[in-house]
């Protein structure tokens, strides 16, 4: 089975750093992304992580753990339109198929 | 950029009637899914579709829904008939098959059953 934990909801402030946690149990792991979702919009993907270490990718990282089963995604100098729902997704072995955490609604506040 | 469409966009539709949920992945990519989101809760993996075939496939995924891919662009999702619980938004994906692949969406198809 697939479990994947991250916090509901977030908030920090313009300009500010902020860390999203996420946690997972899977029965197989191919890789972790991090995918960002504005409300009735589709995920877009932010990044992907299979080896242990941080990936940088401009105001954003992400960080992965195996033994762990953790990953972060770190948001650096955040802008309002940063308030959007962030979803941590694990992909098992078969199928290149993505299982998602039930995402975490960050607000960016001025 | 190439992209994943889906049509339509919305689709009101009454409880017991059939709906098909049309989707054209990447050219290029070889697996294809669909995902669906109720409003307010997470993204659930329903199928995915490689070679022709059903590779994988959810609990979700009951005798009601089934998947095709009539010609070499078009990927469907059928519900045939359809439930309150229906109500979501679906998302089609496709990926190009790589390892480093990452899931690739369209927009989604909202679908409202009454």
């Amino acid at each position: 089975g697939q479990n994947i934990d991250q916090p509901t909801e977030m908030t920090a402030t313009e300009g500010a750093i902020v860390q999203i946690n996420c946690t997972y149990q899977t029965s197989g792991f191919n890789g972790l992304f991090w995918y960002q979702q504005h409300a009735g919009e589709a995920p877009t993907f932010l990044s992907y992580n299979v080896l242990d270490g941080l990936e940088e990718k401009g105001r954003f990282s992400s960080f992965l753990s195996r033994s762990k089963g953790y990953s972060y995604l770190l948001l650096k100098e955040l802008q309002m339109k940063d308030s959007a729902s962030y979803l941590c997704a694990v992909r098992g072995t078969g199928a290149n198929n993505l299982f998602f955490g039930t995402g975490t609604r960050l607000t960016v506040i001025p | 950029e190439p992209e994943v469409t889906q049509t339509p966009s919305h689709q009101v539709t009454q409880m017991g009637q059939e709906v098909i949920l049309r989707c054209v992945p990447i050219s290029n990519h070889l697996y294809f899914y669909w995902y669906r989101q109720i409003l307010g809760q997470k993204v659930e993996f329903l199928v995915s579709f490689y070679n022709n075939e059903i590779s994988e496939k959810s609990e979700i995924f009951d005798d009601q829904f089934s998947v095709e891919r009539p010609d070499g662009s078009n990927f469907t999702l059928k519900i045939r008939s359809t439930k309150l619980e229906d109500s979501a938004m679906y998302f089609c994906a496709s990926i190009s098959g790589d390892n480093t692949g990452e899931l690739f969406f369209g927009e989604g198809s909202r679908l409202t059953v009454l």
